[in-house]
């Protein structure tokens, strides 16, 4: 049982440049959400969905877009990346609004 | 607007003694709360959740208490080890958007 697997890990981009972090759950969750987290600011919500087809904005959903066209993948993608991008993203997924969160192992992009 | 605060300095504890970790929350009421751990470089992990109507939950050396009234949380670890050394998140549940949203986490620091 995988859980939640973050694709890439790494990533180095050019300011300007577009991407697509791909977020996989296999345990069948309802809920999934991106995260992005700063030395110092703790994680702070970007997107989230509550189900297939779904997705809704969280607290700094600028610069960036998600979808969740299957129910087991919730992509994020950033159209024009800026430096201020820099960060360690995180997906998570949960069975529904009250019970617990599992999150991947990250994924660290730097925007030069 | 709504706030999450942890307490950003680190806390420095003797093994074997008692850690108490706050989580001070203002301007929405969480019907519950959970805690997670994140240890360096790996995405947070589930601890415990207590839910609005629950004034205190265990689990081993882990207690969790939910004051409404004051709209705080505490995280107790008795009998701490240097391997409880990590960082602690508490995320009072968002009701109004279904968004499972962060304090900015206090590390911990457990010393032999």
């Amino acid at each position: 049982n995988a859980g939640v697997t973050q694709t890439p890990k790494f990533r180095v981009l050019k300011t300007g440049q577009s991407m697509t972090l791909l977020c996989a759950q296999d345990m069948n969750h309802e809920y999934m959400y991106w995260y992005r987290q700063d030395p110092g600011m703790g994680l702070r919500l970007i997107h989230y969905s509550v189900g297939e087809g779904t997705t809704a904005k969280g607290e700094v959903p600028d610069g960036y877009n998600v979808s969740r066209l299957k129910k087991q993948n919730f992509l994020l993608g950033l159209e024009s990346a800026a430096p201020s991008q820099t960060s360690v993203y995180f997906c998570a997924s949960s069975f529904g609004a009250y019970t617990e969160a599992f999150f991947g192992q990250g994924t660290r992009l730097t925007v030069v | 607007s709504q706030k999450i605060e942890q307490n950003s300095e680190a806390l420095n504890i003797q093994e074997g003694k008692t850690a108490t970790l706050t989580c001070n929350y203002t301007n929405y009421s969480p019907a519950y709360l959970q805690w997670y751990r994140q240890d360096p470089g790996r995405g947070p992990v589930f601890l415990l959740l207590i839910r609005e109507n629950e004034k205190e939950k265990r689990k081993e050396r882990l207690k969790v208490t939910f004051d409404t009234t004051l709209k705080q949380s505490l995280f107790h670890i008795t009998a701490s080890q240097p391997a409880d050394s990590a960082t602690y998140l508490c995320a009072p549940y968002n009701n109004a958007g279904n968004m499972l949203t962060f304090g900015g986490g206090t590390r911990l620091m457990v010393k032999p």
